[in-house]
């Protein structure tokens, strides 16, 4: 089975400017959660999608937001970008939407704000 | 919200054991625990949930106590792959998931 996918693996952008980042689960995993990881940080909740809804929202501005497909791929994204918005952005996926559900991570995408 | 891990960094020998716990402030459904290695994505080891169920790794164990809002992860032999980051996740009532503040563990030769 495929694992998680994650495109771009590298962004470069500049302040103001908006990005989208696009997450394919596992087949058959229809919960995409999505992170957000710097080194001051750690690995910070961002919004978890199940069949299209979302779930859960962590604690960040609404210049982050996220969608789910029907197919289960998930984009995010981040508009009128800032310095702090440059981290790896981590997606995960599990089956279902329940606490016992393991979430396996995608490599990543590493997004740098100029 | 986040959950607090300790130590913060630890350095092992081959063949020493390590203990890593991770206490949260509210009440938890599950705990999961993850390895990060430089560079990579987090990887899942083990999950233990509310009620004893447990699942995971052959040479990892983990403990949950739920009244304390607890758990600790138990590295015993160790060995040079396991060196990385050890971060515990949470999920409570809100089903909001959140990482733990993270432990570096470096295994020397």
């Amino acid at each position: 089975k495929a694992g998680v996918t994650q495109t771009p693996r590298y962004l470069i952008k500049t302040r103001g400017q908006q990005v989208t980042l696009s997450c394919s689960p596992i087949s058959g995993h229809r919960s995409v959660s999505w992170y957000q990881q710097t080194p001051g940080q750690g690995l910070q909740f961002l919004f978890e999608y199940f069949s299209e809804t979302q779930r859960n929202k962590g604690n960040f501005p609404g210049r982050f937001s996220g969608r789910q497909f029907s197919n289960s791929r998930s984009e995010m994204n981040v508009s009128t970008l800032e310095l702090g918005d440059s981290a790896l952005y981590l997606c995960a996926s599990k089956a279902a939407s329940g606490a016992s559900d393991t979430q396996y991570f995608g490599p990543g995408t590493r997004l740098t704000v100029l | 919200q986040q959950p607090v891990q300790s130590p913060q960094a630890v350095i092992l020998r081959e063949g020493e054991d390590a203990v890593i716990n991770c206490s949260s402030s509210k009440a938890l459904y599950s705990v999961h625990w993850y390895r990060q290695k430089h560079g990579e994505a987090p990887v899942f080891l083990m999950i233990l949930l509310k009620g004893g169920e447990q699942k995971g790794h052959e040479k990892i164990s983990a403990s949950f106590n739920e009244k304390k809002q607890q758990s600790s992860l138990y590295l015993t032999a160790s060995q040079l792959s396991y060196s990385g980051t050890y971060f515990c996740g949470t999920r409570s009532s809100g089903n909001q998931f959140y990482f733990g503040t993270g432990t570096s563990l470096t295994v020397i030769p």
